[in-house]
């Protein structure tokens, strides 16, 4: 079965400008989560969904992040507008769902570096 | 909040050596604990899920154990292959809706042939 997709692989921009990224989910999976990789720290969860329902945005700073999830499949992570900060890979995960044993499945990230 | 700690934040050993690596987090209430291999520049691989009614799980050479009382998990790998040279990262699975997992800052492991 294919894997989680994620595009693009990398991304330079400066700061102040904005950023998008998708996700294409293992086909079949009803959840999918976006994680914040700062480099030398373990994932961080910013967003999960749901199908198309957010689960829990609580450590997305909403003042400059959003996503969406449309018709639960395909997910974009969006940046407006980015800080030096934001350096970091974020990668996309998927899972089944509902189950307790639930394993999650991850993508090859994007490496975003904001200068 | 949980918080997740791994010990030590690197390791290096020559090819053969049994490893132990250490997660300890802070809140108990976790469903099960996930160990993951992340290699560089890429995303993570699932390699054990602990359920919090036991008290370990093998696959292979890995074997991995969960104190969940003491909030301790160890990971072992037997016979280690330059091969196994990656980041090791543990995540407790909170007691919240659906499947979230806080990451520890892993364990980055150098196998020497």
């Amino acid at each position: 079965e294919a894997g989680v997709a994620q595009s693009p692989r990398y991304k330079i921009i400066e700061k102040r400008q904005s950023v998008a990224f998708w996700c294409n989910p293992i086909s079949g999976h009803a959840t999918l989560y976006w994680y914040q990789q700062i480099l030398g720290q373990g994932p961080k969860l910013l967003i999960q969904f749901q199908n198309n329902g957010v689960v829990d945005d609580s450590q997305l700073p909403k003042d400059r992040f959003s996503a969406e999830r449309l018709k639960g499949v395909d997910s974009t992570l969006k940046i407006q507008p980015a800080k030096l900060e934001d350096s970091a890979v974020y990668l996309c995960a998927s899972s089944h769902g509902g189950v307790i044993t639930d394993t999650q499945y991850f993508g090859p990230g994007t490496r975003l570096t904001v200068l | 909040k949980q918080e997740v700690t791994q010990i030590p934040a690197a390791l290096s050993v020559p090819e053969g050596e049994n490893l132990v690596l250490n997660c300890s987090f802070t809140d108990s209430a976790i469903y099960n604990l996930q160990w993951f291999r992340q290699d560089p520049g890429k995303g993570l691989t699932s390699l054990l899920l602990i359920q919090s009614s036991q008290r370990e799980q093998t696959s292979g050479r890995l074997n991995a154990s969960l104190d969940k009382s003491s909030g301790r998990s160890t990971l072992y790998i037997a016979a280690s292959q330059p091969g196994d040279s990656a980041t090791y990262l543990c995540a407790p699975d909170g007691s919240g809706a659906g499947n979230m997992l806080t990451f520890g800052g892993g364990t980055r492991l150098m196998v020497k042939p």
